[in-house]
């Protein structure tokens, strides 16, 4: 199985930075995602990381460590808009197939 | 085109109602999935086609009935649901079931079991 564990809610200020972490166990890991979903919408997808390292684009940066089962992902210059939920999500394989899991999400709140 | 289309939005429907769920992408995708998102909760797995065949089925119970007509659609269709079914389900596509190029979800639907 896998177990997937993110904080359930954090702060920041506007034009700040923050760090939503993801810790996860599980076997046969095939890649990390991260989404953002604001209240009521569908998920969106942010970042994909497979190998180790920091993957950036624009104010979002993700990283990963497969031998911690370590993520995390970074938002700069925080805006209003990023108040949010903000999901890794874990895709393994076994012998029975694929898995693809959520973890519970961050609620991200931006304050002014 | 770069989405996933659900319809409808919101649905009702008694406990004794059939309806269906439907979903459409044009991206050539070739792997589809329900998820089923209860309030402040993550999405769950529900089913997952690769391919037109079903290749997962979390344990679901059988009142929901998957189907994937052609590599474009996915339905889902309702019978003798509950209250508890009550929920957001989410359509979602990948190029593969691999999840390559990341996974592209649908708006939703709304759902209510009355």
């Amino acid at each position: 199985g896998q177990n997937i564990d993110q904080p359930t809610e954090m702060t920041a200020t506007e034009g700040a930075i923050v760090q939503i972490n993801c810790t996860y166990q599980t076997s046969g890991f095939n890649g990390l995602f991260w989404y953002q979903q604001h209240a009521g919408e569908a998920p969106t997808f942010l970042s994909y990381n497979v190998l180790d390292g920091l993957e950036e684009k624009g104010r979002f940066s993700s990283f990963l460590s497969r031998s911690k089962g370590y993520s995390y992902l970074l938002l700069k210059e925080l805006q209003m808009k990023d108040s949010a939920s903000y999901l890794c999500a874990v895709r393994s394989e076994d012998n029975y197939g694929q898995n693809f899991v959520f973890g519970p999400g961050t609620r991200l709140s931006v304050l002014p | 085109d770069t989405e996933v289309t659900q319809t409808p939005k919101h649905l009702v429907m008694g406990m004794t109602n059939k309806k269906s769920l439907k979903c459409e992408q044009h991206m050539g995708h070739r792997a589809m999935y329900w998820y089923k998102q209860k309030a402040k909760k993550p999405p769950e797995l529900m089913f997952v086609y690769s391919y037109e065949k079903l290749s997962i089925n979390e344990s679901v119970p059988s009142r929901f009935s998957p189907e994937c007509p052609n590599s474009s659609l996915l339905n889902l269709h309702l019978h003798a649901l509950q209250p508890e079914d009550s929920a957001l389900y989410l359509c979602a596509s990948s190029q593969d079931d691999r999840g390559q190029g990341g996974y592209t979800f649908g708006s939703g639907t709304r759902l209510t079991v009355v």
